[in-house]
């Protein structure tokens, strides 16, 4: 069965913290996504990554930096967090068999910056 | 640029009512779009997705969406909604480079 899960349900972090999320896949997906999701705006698009040690800005990349080390892993930095970046994170991957694959996604990271 | 509207925030519907939660999208190609669910302090699952072929789509949960190229939409149904599908839906449609583009969302609510 498809498993993606994030390294924390709830996580509460103060102003300034550098602040690490992570994201492991089983599936040997190409593919991998963070997105943030707020009320009324739906799920908006981070940074994603087609490939190890590859990385692409989405739509709102401000403020936060990724890293892929290893195909399963993919990790999301909030170098110095910041109140608007409280927020639900969102994790997906896919693969990049055929033209446009399912985006699986794990259980989500809610955060809160004090 | 892509883009999808979902244009009800929230749907109230009794148990046992059917449903249609709408969905229009702006791509300039043929487009893939999905339907997924999140329930409470849960990821999201998919429901059902449209990639080509017949425009009528069948999907878990009872679930089906319909594809409308003259009218842009890909509209999800239900004949029966039941209390446990009380959830937020998105919308959602493949933009280049295996990304989605989400809508905002419905939050349906299901009254006994």
């Amino acid at each position: 069965d498809v498993k993606v899960t994030q390294s924390s349900r709830y996580l509460v972090k103060r102003t300034g913290e550098k602040v690490f999320l992570e994201c492991v896949q089983d599936m040997d997906h190409e593919n991998m996504f963070w997105y943030r999701q707020d009320p009324g705006l739906g799920l908006r698009l981070i940074y994603f990554s087609y490939d190890v040690k590859m990385k692409e800005k989405g739509d709102i990349p401000e403020g936060y930096s990724v890293s892929r080390e290893k195909k399963e892993r993919f990790s999301l930095i909030l170098e110095s967090a910041s109140t608007n970046q409280t927020s639900m994170y969102l994790c997906a991957s896919s693969t990049l068999v055929g033209t446009q694959e399912t985006q699986y996604f794990g259980p989500g990271t809610r955060l809160l910056v004090l | 640029a892509q883009s999808v509207t979902q244009p009800d925030i929230h749907i109230t519907v009794s148990e046992g009512a059917s449903l249609e939660l709408r969905c229009n999208y702006s791509y300039g190609a043929t487009p893939y779009l999905f339907w997924y669910v999140q329930s409470p302090g849960q990821g999201l699952q998919l429901l059902l997705k449209y990639f080509s072929g017949d425009t009528l789509v069948q999907g878990i949960k009872g679930f089906e969406a319909e594809f409308k190229r003259s009218q842009s939409s890909f509209n999800l149904r239900k004949p029966s909604v039941h209390w446990s599908d009380a959830a937020e839906y998105f919308c959602a449609v493949g933009a280049r480079g295996n990304k989605l583009v989400f809508g905002a969302g419905t939050i349906l609510r299901v009254k006994s």
